[in-house]
């Protein structure tokens, strides 16, 4: 059973606007969290992390909130991109911080 | 991707035959990953060494053996391949420090 899952497939958004990705996960004992980015026919490179002392990390367009009490995460691109088209993957780290546990992505598309 | 390599980029395998995937990188971090991504699953880790000499299952090892070599070096075998082992294959390398992960470029295997 998937303990780290993404329930929206695909998203579509308006260049400009903002794009809202978001992930929930079953074990409480996660600690950190991170988002991914995917483009076709490369390996995902690391957007943005959280620990599950704050509920809310910045980097520049990005913003990761955090609720730790509904055990969800969710991602804030603004303004979105068509650059930003790609698969987003979260992911959340094991308690003994060795094992990393992946969503199944969401693709975004952003449309000009 | 600069820092990790993965070879082959790609592969047809019949069913039965064996393989290795080759990993290597430069970064000179610790804890190195073997994953695979299919559809709607997101990425599921194989195996993963924390250090150079020590290796460890993920969620899905059953069918393949990892051989940390030196510092450098990760590889993965599959001993006798099967069509259910069709998939594109990750390598990630992580400093213990900021749990960031860095991915190769991919392997696709398909498995006749």
């Amino acid at each position: 059973d998937q303990q780290v899952k993404q329930n929206s497939p695909s998203l579509s958004v308006q260049e400009g606007r903002i794009s809202i990705l978001n992930c929930d996960y079953t074990n409480s004992m996660f600690d950190y969290f991170l988002w991914y980015k995917k483009y076709p026919a490369e390996g995902p490179t690391f957007l943005i992390s959280i620990s599950s002392i704050k509920d809310k990390n910045e980097d520049g367009r990005f913003t990761v909130f955090l609720n730790k009490s509904a055990k969800h995460l969710s991602l804030h691109i603004v303004p979105s991109q068509p650059g930003d088209s790609a698969v987003y993957f979260c992911a959340a780290l094991s308690e003994n911080f060795n094992k990393f546990y992946f969503g199944s992505g969401t693709k975004l598309n952003v449309k000009p | 991707n600069a820092g990790v390599t993965q070879t082959p980029k790609f592969q047809v395998l019949k069913t039965g035959q064996s393989m290795t995937l080759q990993c290597a990188q430069d970064m000179n971090h610790n804890s190195m990953y073997w994953y695979r991504q299919d559809p709607g699953m997101g990425l599921r880790l194989i195996y993963y060494s924390a250090s150079e000499g020590t290796t460890d299952k993920g969620e899905v090892p059953n069918g393949y053996n990892v051989s940390r070599l030196n510092k450098r070096e990760f590889s993965l075998r599959l001993e006798s391949a099967a069509p259910s082992q069709t998939s594109v294959y990750f390598c990630a390398i992580a400093t213990g420090a900021s749990y960031e992960q860095y991915f190769g470029p991919g392997t696709r295997l398909t498995v006749t």
